[in-house]
């Protein structure tokens, strides 16, 4: 298993800022996720952080408005930029310590106004 | 393509019963695997229990099982002596082979009557 930690766990920002999440694991993981949960609803992947590399982004997301880090294998962040009252989301980081089961981690609930 | 659906938005159960919360998903591998995930109100999104497509038995976590149906392409999940604490928002996956592509179905939201 793993046990993930996310700063911050919440936040109330202003429109045109930006925001850059956290994503801590407790251990070495090759791949790691980032998640958009709007409340009450499912789980939309945003991208794939793997060390060393590009983050590879799903349709509709962008790097330019979500720049992602990956500096060790430990470690995650995503920049959620020039923010909108429309990001105001739950971010979930996850990992993937082994090739068959992710876990996540608490969230950032993320209010933008 | 694949998909998972959770045809249950909302279930509720009487504290100490039994419920099960459907699943059904659609692919055309073979070897894969399935997971229920929970997530409370405001809490950390927590894996319950997983199934590998291969494997016949159907998965059991204490109070947890899973009735496993790959033919019909069916993954139930039943809860036994339901606690106040199991109230939470269900949500199936499923994994593909590599990629190791993950899919979440749209969630069930249970509650648990005292």
């Amino acid at each position: 298993s793993a046990v993930i930690s996310q700063k911050p766990s919440r936040d109330i920002c202003q429109r045109g800022t930006s925001l850059t999440i956290q994503c801590q694991v407790d251990s070495q993981v090759t791949m790691m996720f980032w998640y958009r949960q709007q409340p009450g609803q499912s789980l939309t992947l945003i991208a794939t952080a793997n060390q060393g590399s590009e983050a590879t982004y799903e349709s509709g997301f962008v790097i330019d408005k979500f720049p992602i880090s990956r500096p060790n294998l430990t470690f995650s962040t995503l920049t959620v930029s020039n923010m909108s009252p429309e990001d105001s989301s739950i971010y979930l980081c996850s990992a993937r310590p082994q090739a068959e089961t992710q876990y996540f981690g608490p969230g950032t609930r993320l209010l933008v106004l | 393509a694949q998909t998972v659906t959770q045809s249950q938005p909302e279930m509720s159960v009487q504290e100490a019963e039994t419920v099960t919360l459907s699943c059904t998903y659609d692919t055309s591998e073979s070897d894969y695997y399935l997971f229920w995930y929970k997530q409370p109100p405001s809490r950390q999104m927590i894996l319950v229990i997983r199934q590998e497509a291969y494997k016949q038995q159907n998965a059991t976590e204490n109070r947890f099982s899973v009735n496993f149906q790959k033919a019909a392409k069916s993954f139930s999940l039943k809860i036994s002596d339901s606690q106040l604490g199991d109230a939470a928002m269900y949500f199936c996956a499923y994994r593909s082979p590599l990629p190791y592509k993950y899919i979440f179905g749209t969630g069930t939201r249970l509650k648990v009557l005292a």
